[in-house]
């Protein structure tokens, strides 16, 4: 069964210093693996999408992502923080195949903060 | 473009009281899912709609939640009798669907239920 789990429930940064939100999967083939933000009280928003195409996956507000087989992982990061970043994290796995009848499988979430 | 819309944001009720959510998705969507994120954790999906038929509801307490999708666009979500444990924010998602590659999921703010 396809699962993640992110390492850190909690993460704080200082505005401007970078950002390192971690994620490893469990899958038993090549995952289609996706980061989510979400901000209080607005939606989930896709932030990026690994779906076995190039390993190092960018993704909107600065953020990318590189996918490592062998280490199974799929670690979020971005260079400066910004305050606006401060938010919930989730690393998502797509589950029971790669098109539309797959099912995403969140993981427990990274909450983000950023000082000033 | 519209988003992925939801009603009502807020609703406090009693256990064995009986709640309703609507969603109305992005036009022109097939897909539509229900998920439900208690507080800690990341949502999960409870049942997936491909235009007005369901393609997976194995995470819906069937006792007491029940979905539609009547004509395939719109759905509602209802829970009879709500237990204490039901209290969670209930999101709606929607996404173009069909059999070929997965398509982005695009999610409403949700509704926040809790059940006293």
């Amino acid at each position: 069964a396809q699962s993640v789990t992110q390492l850190d429930s909690h993460v704080s940064v200082s505005e401007g210093t970078p950002v390192l939100l971690r994620c490893n999967y469990s899958s038993s083939y090549s995952p289609s693996l996706f980061w989510y933000v979400q901000h209080p009280n607005k939606g989930l928003q896709l932030l990026l999408k690994y779906t076995s195409a190039a390993t190092l996956v960018k993704g909107i507000n600065g953020f990318e992502a590189e996918f490592k087989k062998s280490e199974t992982s799929f670690h979020l990061t971005k260079p400066s923080a910004h305050m606006s970043d401060a938010a919930e994290y989730f690393c998502v796995v797509l589950y029971g195949g790669s098109g539309n009848t797959g099912k995403l499988i969140f993981g427990q979430g990274t909450t983000l903060q950023v000082k000033p | 473009e519209a988003g992925v819309a939801q009603s009502p944001r807020y609703k406090i009720i009693e256990k064995r009281q009986s709640v309703a959510f609507w969603c109305n998705p992005i036009s022109g969507h097939a897909t539509l899912y229900w998920y439900q994120q208690i507080l800690g954790q990341g949502p999960k999906l409870l049942i997936q709609f491909q235009n007005n038929g369901v393609v997976d509801d194995s995470q819906l307490p069937k006792d007491r939640f029940s979905a539609e999708r009547l004509k395939g666009v719109d759905s509602t979500l209802k829970i009879q009798p709500a237990k204490l444990e039901d209290s969670a924010v209930y999101l709606c998602a929607s996404s173009l669907g069909g059999t070929g590659a997965y398509n982005e999921q695009f999610f409403g703010p949700g509704t926040r239920l809790t059940v006293l």
